[in-house]
């Protein structure tokens, strides 16, 4: 069974800084998406970012990146000129590219917040 | 309305009595799920449907019972809870068998059982 851990309980940036959130999981296959989500106080769970793990590149959405390490099993997630919105928990998940195993799996999460 | 909408946003009830929680889907996506998060804890999938198939029940208990009448709506139907049934109860929807098979998260229902 794949397993995604979040070692970061908590983090903090200054606003208008860098911060990176870490994520790491363990599986066997070789074909699989990692997703960043953000959830902030109003509970919506927004997609912040995908990446299919046949890709070397690193995924960028604007702001979002994120530092994929296939090999180490480490997908971290970098939010550049941090804005007061940002504050939110961050959750990193897996899904198998095996047809019919939707099933996403969470890490705990991480709470963001953002000092003005 | 867009995207995937959740009612009600708050629910109390007692252990003995019956509710329902209702997902729509306004994304055209044939597949839907229902997850629960609870504090300090990962989020649970609990079922998936496929084209209004049940696909996957994730060893909830009976007391939680799904229906997806059509690709658009899921319901949870709820009798018996204990408290330890409080937590948000999230419902997503997705593309299967696409691509791009991405979640699409509802904003969730705060359910406290007394």
């Amino acid at each position: 069974a794949q397993t995604v851990t979040q070692s970061q309980p908590e983090m903090s940036v200054q606003e208008a800084e860098t911060v990176t959130l870490s994520c790491t999981y363990d599986t066997s296959e070789s074909d699989y998406y990692l997703f960043w989500y953000k959830q902030p106080p109003s509970r919506q769970m927004i997609l912040v970012i995908r990446q299919e793990a046949y890709k070397q590149q690193n995924a960028t959405e604007n702001r979002f990146s994120v530092n994929f390490q296939k090999a180490a099993k480490s997908f971290s997630l970098k939010i550049s000129d941090s804005q007061l919105g940002d504050a939110a928990m961050y959750f990193c998940a897996y899904r198998s590219e095996d047809f019919g195993n939707e099933k996403l799996t969470f890490g705990t999460g991480t709470r963001l917040t953002i000092i003005p | 309305e867009t995207g995937v909408t959740q009612t009600p946003r708050h629910l109390v009830m007692g252990m003995t009595n019956k509710k329902s929680l209702k997902c729509e889907q306004h994304l055209g996506h044939n597949a839907m799920y229902w997850y629960k998060q609870s504090a300090k804890k990962p989020l649970e999938l609990m079922f998936v449907y496929n084209f209004k198939e049940q696909t996957e029940n994730n060893s909830v208990p009976s007391r939680f019972s799904p229906e997806c009448p059509n690709s658009s709506h899921l319901f949870l139907h709820l009798h018996t809870l204990q408290p330890e049934d409080s937590a948000l109860y999230l419902c997503a929807s997705s593309q299967w068998d696409s691509d791009t098979d991405t979640q699409y998260f509802g904003p969730g229902t705060r359910l406290t059982v007394l």
